[in-house]
């Protein structure tokens, strides 16, 4: 059965302060990585990632997947309060026909002024 | 237009009630979902619908029908529910199944009393 790990499960900051958000995974047939953005409701995607070592950017956030050691980061430079949310981590794979998502726990970030 | 519109936004239904979740996307994407929250916890994976037809059901109980009449419209009727049922049901599209990129809506927050 897939597997997502994320740490922490939750996180609370200061302003300004960077973060970083992890992600391991055990999946058979791995396809992609994706994080996703949780505030009161609907997920917001952010990045989707496949190949190793090629980091995704996006203001001040970041990621980058590591797949010989089946993990990847979230980084959140110059925290503000809006970026307080639930950060999930998902895993799609390509077995059969079925292509399933498979998300983490989630990490609940609390950035505080 | 990158919308996934899900009504109603929120829902209050008794045990023998019968009742219906909506969504639509008019991204032109031909894969679609339906995904269970409970509080604290990552979505679940409820349904797939790929062109229209049914691909994944996820062993969810029959009181949970899903229907897709075209590729832009997306329904979950539900009967006989129970208070476990209570929940965030959370739409989402891609382009194809198999596509990770997903568009989630706002969401269903459903009491079952």
């Amino acid at each position: 059965e897939d597997k997502v790990v994320q740490s922490p499960l939750s996180l609370v900051v200061h302003e300004g302060d960077t973060v970083t958000l992890n992600c391991s995974y055990e999946v058979t047939n791995f396809r992609s990585l994706l994080w996703y953005k949780q505030e009161k409701k609907a997920p917001t995607f952010l990045f989707m990632l496949t190949s190793s070592g090629i980091e995704k950017k996006s203001g001040r956030l970041s990621s980058i997947l590591d797949k010989k050691e089946l993990f990847s980061i979230l980084n959140i430079t110059a925290t503000q309060t809006g970026d307080s949310a639930v950060y999930l981590c998902a895993v799609q794979n390509s077995g059969g026909s079925n292509y399933k998502l498979t998300f983490g726990k989630g990490t609940l970030l609390t950035v505080n002024p | 237009d990158t919308e996934v519109t899900q009504t109603p936004k929120h829902l209050v239904m008794g045990m023998t009630n019968k009742k219906s979740l909506k969504c639509e996307q008019h991204m032109g994407h031909r894969a679609m979902y339906w995904y269970k929250q409970k509080a604290k916890k990552p979505p679940e994976l409820m349904f797939v619908y790929s062109y229209e037809k049914l691909s994944i059901n996820e062993s969810v109980p029959s009181r949970f029908s899903p229907e897709c009449p075209n590729s832009s419209l997306l329904n979950l009727h539900l009967h006989a529910l129970q208070p476990e049922d209570s929940a965030l049901y959370l739409c989402a599209s891609s382009q194809f199944q198999g596509f990770a990129e997903a568009f989630f809506g706002q969401g269903t927050r459903l009491t079952v009393v």
